[in-house]
C-alpha cells in the first residue's frame, strides 16, 4: 500500500511555543490530506482536511488560528499547532486517501506531543 | 454528520477463542466500512473493509459482515493469538464527492489471554 512519513514521531516543547508537524505522501500525489488527533484511550477525530492549493477545512470546534495547516505541494501537508499549550498535548496524525482513487486510507506513523 | 458506535470497549478473549466487535452507523447513504487495527503508539492499520454492496467480507481469520438495512457491521476474528491484541476500530465514509469524511467508532481494546 501507499505509504505516508509522518515527523518527528515525538517532541516535548514548553508552553507557548509553536510545533510544526509534517505529513509527506512517499511515490504518490496527495491532494487531499487529512489531520486527526487522538487522546489516551480515545478515537481518532477529525481536526481538518488539508486540500493541497487551497485553505483547509476546519472540523467544529477546532480552532483554525491554533492549528495552522499548509498544502503546499501534492506530496506534503503541515500542521503547526500554535502557542501549544498542555491541553493541546495529544497524538496527532495524517492520512491519505489511495492514490488508486479508493476509499482507503493510510496513515502517517503519528506524533506524540507533550506540551509542559 | 455520520455517528459510529462501537462495542465492546474491551474484550478478553482466551487464545483460539473467537472475537466479535460490532459497530452501528447513522447515515444510510455511507457506503465504504473499515476496520483498523492500531497498537500502542503506532499508526491505524486497515485490516478488512467492506462496500455496501456486499454482506460479508472475508480474509483468513479475519471477516466483517455487513447489515445495511439495520445499519451495523462487525468484525470477527476467529482463533485469536496473542499477537491479535490492539486496539481496533470500526470507522464509516460518508459524504460525497470532495467533501467525503471517514468518522471512527471508540475502539475496542482486545486482550488475547495465551
Amino acid at each position: 500500500g501507499a505509504v505516508v512519513s509522518q515527523h518527528p514521531s515525538r517532541v516535548i516543547c514548553k508552553s507557548g511555543t509553536s510545533v510544526k508537524i509534517e505529513c509527506r505522501s512517499l511515490d504518490f500525489q496527495a491532494t487531499t490530506m487529512f489531520w486527526y488527533r487522538q487522546f489516551p484511550k480515545q478515537s481518532l477525530m477529525l481536526m481538518a482536511t488539508s486540500n493541497e492549493g487551497s485553505k483547509a477545512t476546519y472540523e467544529q470546534g477546532v480552532e483554525k488560528d491554533k492549528f495552522l495547516i499548509n498544502h503546499a505541494s501534492l506530496t506534503l501537508s503541515t500542521l503547526t499547532v500554535t502557542s501549544a499549550h498542555p491541553e493541546d498535548s495529544s497524538f496527532y496524525i495524517c492520512s491519505a486517501r489511495d492514490p488508486q482513487g479508493n476509499e482507503k486510507l493510510f496513515f502517517g506513523s503519528g506524533t506524540q506531543l507533550s506540551v509542559l | 454528520g455520520e455517528n459510529v458506535e462501537q462495542h465492546p470497549s474491551t474484550l478478553s478473549v482466551q487464545e483460539g477463542d473467537s472475537a466479535v466487535i460490532k459497530c452501528t452507523y447513522s447515515d444510510s447513504a455511507s457506503n465504504y466500512f473499515p476496520w483498523y487495527k492500531q497498537e500502542l503508539g503506532k499508526r491505524p492499520q486497515l485490516i478488512i473493509d467492506i462496500r455496501s454492496n456486499v454482506g460479508e467480507k472475508k480474509d483468513q481469520r479475519i471477516a466483517v459482515t455487513l447489515n445495511k438495512t439495520a445499519k451495523h457491521f462487525s468484525l470477527h476474528i476467529t482463533e485469536t493469538q496473542p499477537e491479535d491484541s490492539a486496539v481496533y476500530f470500526c470507522a464509516a465514509l460518508w459524504g460525497s464527492g470532495g467533501y467525503q469524511k471517514v468518522t471512527f467508532g471508540i475502539g475496542t481494546k482486545l486482550q488475547v489471554i495465551p
